[in-house]
């Protein structure tokens, strides 16, 4: 079975500044997909970028980035620039490829780190 | 609507009582996901729906939950003889295609007394 990690229940970041969430996964899949959802306080979680282990580049959506380590089976997000709406709940997330229909794209999320952006 | 929409938002019921809470994802999303999140806690799968059929419940904790989406586009999740434990916020997601971006609701949370 799949676990995702993350160490890191609270982090908090000046507005402006780069801060860097934490996520650990273990699986024994060789492709799989990985992603970063924030949950603000109206409980609805919103993409914010995912990546595919098979391609080496790290995925880049504006001013969030990731950084994947696929040997270390690390997966981190950066947010540049904080801003005020980015405060949020963060969770990382673990899919594995598609093997069939019969098992859908079931996510398995880390426990999430509660990022606060003081002005 | 153009979300996914889920009632009620809040819903507070007795420990022994029986729970519905409904799910209406984006027009035309065949997969259907059913989340349970606990307090300071990540979403944990409960059930994949594609089309009608429940293609993956071992998410389910126990006989007391059960899930329907009998025209292959609202889904009611079931809860019999609520327990304090049950107190979570249910979370739903829907996606065009079972290889689609997951598009998830605002939840129904749930107290039991």
């Amino acid at each position: 079975a799949q676990t995702v990690t993350q160490s890191q229940p609270e982090m908090s970041v000046q507005e402006a500044e780069t801060v860097t969430l934490s996520c650990t996964y273990d699986t024994s899949e060789s492709d799989y997909y990985l992603f970063w959802y924030k949950q603000p306080p109206s409980r609805q979680m919103i993409l914010v970028i995912r990546q595919e282990a098979y391609k080496q580049q790290n995925a880049t959506e504006n001013r969030f980035s990731v950084n994947f380590q696929k040997a270390a089976k690390s997966f981190s997000l950066k947010i540049s620039d904080s801003q005020l709406g980015d405060a949020a709940m963060y969770f990382c997330a673990y899919r594995r490829a598609f093997g069939k229909e019969t098992s859908g794209s079931r996510l398995t999320f880390g426990e999430g780190t509660q990022l606060t952006v003081n002005p | 609507g153009a979300g996914v929409s889920q009632t009620p938002s809040n819903k507070v019921t007795e420990k022994g009582k029986y729970v519905e809470l409904r799910c209406d994802p984006i027009s035309g999303h065949t997969a259907l996901y059913w989340y349970r999140q606990s307090l300071g806690q990540g979403p944990e799968f409960l059930i994949y729906f594609q089309g009608t059929g429940a293609a993956d419940d071992s998410g389910l904790p126990n006989d007391r939950f059960f899930a329907v989406r009998p025209e292959g586009s609202v889904s009611t999740l079931k809860i019999q003889r609520t327990e304090r434990g049950d107190s979570a916020v249910y979370l739903c997601a829907s996606s065009l295609e079972w290889t689609g971006e997951l598009f998830f609701g605002e939840g129904s949370r749930l107290t039991v007394l």
